[in-house]
């Protein structure tokens, strides 16, 4: 029963390398997610995908990338990492636009730029 | 726009006592309402969650009211363990908008034993 798999869960980069966190679904769903988590500011959208083909910038997109690469996969990339990316990322699925579809999360990503 | 406003933690009690974390909303029209839960060092699990107004979301003896007159969704639990120590997360999801889910900060509950 994986549902939502996200790799790798921790990582330290160095200020200006480059990266990507891995995502992948197995539960037929067709939109997903990528979350940042800062301590007091809650959870935030970085990127989202509603369909295969598709994405849209959420909240906090700025220095990052996302690619939907089929239906299961979801990939968020830091091209020049910077210490303020500094934080847990959750990648998450649902399987459908409607308003009482759940969200289902991963397990998270902690990433450290230094 | 839209947005959630939850109450602030940490909140600290004893086990077996009642628990209420408040959660007001903003939004338009008549959005679904959730409460997620995270465990340390886990993702967020869905708790509980009501899709229309008077509706009452429950699981694992929590329980949260969607009361659209006061644009609430309280979580309550009327004896809480040592396990329930996490922290709660309200969130809402708009009917038709675009495919985003609005959460709160999150209130951290620790239950001391």
């Amino acid at each position: 029963n994986a549902g939502v798999t996200q790799t790798p869960k921790f990582q330290v980069l160095k200020t200006g390398q480059s990266m990507t966190l891995q995502c992948a679904q197995d539960m037929n769903h067709n939109s997903m997610y990528w979350y940042r988590q800062d301590p007091g500011m809650g959870l935030r959208l970085i990127y989202y995908s509603a369909s295969e083909g598709t994405t849209d910038k959420g909240e906090v997109p700025n220095g990052y990338n996302v690619s939907r690469l089929n239906k299961r996969e979801f990939s968020l990339r830091l091209e020049s990492a910077a210490p303020s990316q500094t934080s847990v990322y959750f990648c998450a699925s649902s399987d459908g636009t409607g308003a009482g579809n759940t969200i289902y999360f991963g397990e998270g990503s902690w990433l450290t730029v230094v | 726009g839209d947005s959630v406003t939850q109450m602030e933690g940490p909140v600290t009690l004893s086990e077996e006592a009642f628990l209420t974390i408040n959660c007001t909303y903003t939004a338009t029209g008549y959005p679904s309402l959730f409460w997620y839960v995270q465990y340390p060092g886990e993702g967020l699990q869905l708790l509980l969650k009501a899709t229309k107004a008077d509706d009452k979301g429950s699981n694992k003896g929590f329980e949260a009211t969607y009361r659209k007159e006061t644009t609430s969704f309280h979580l309550e639990k009327g004896s809480v363990q040592v396990s329930d120590s996490a922290v709660y997360f309200c969130a809402l999801r708009a009917k038709n908008r675009d495919d985003k889910i609005i959460f709160g900060k999150g209130t951290r509950l620790h239950i001391l034993p």
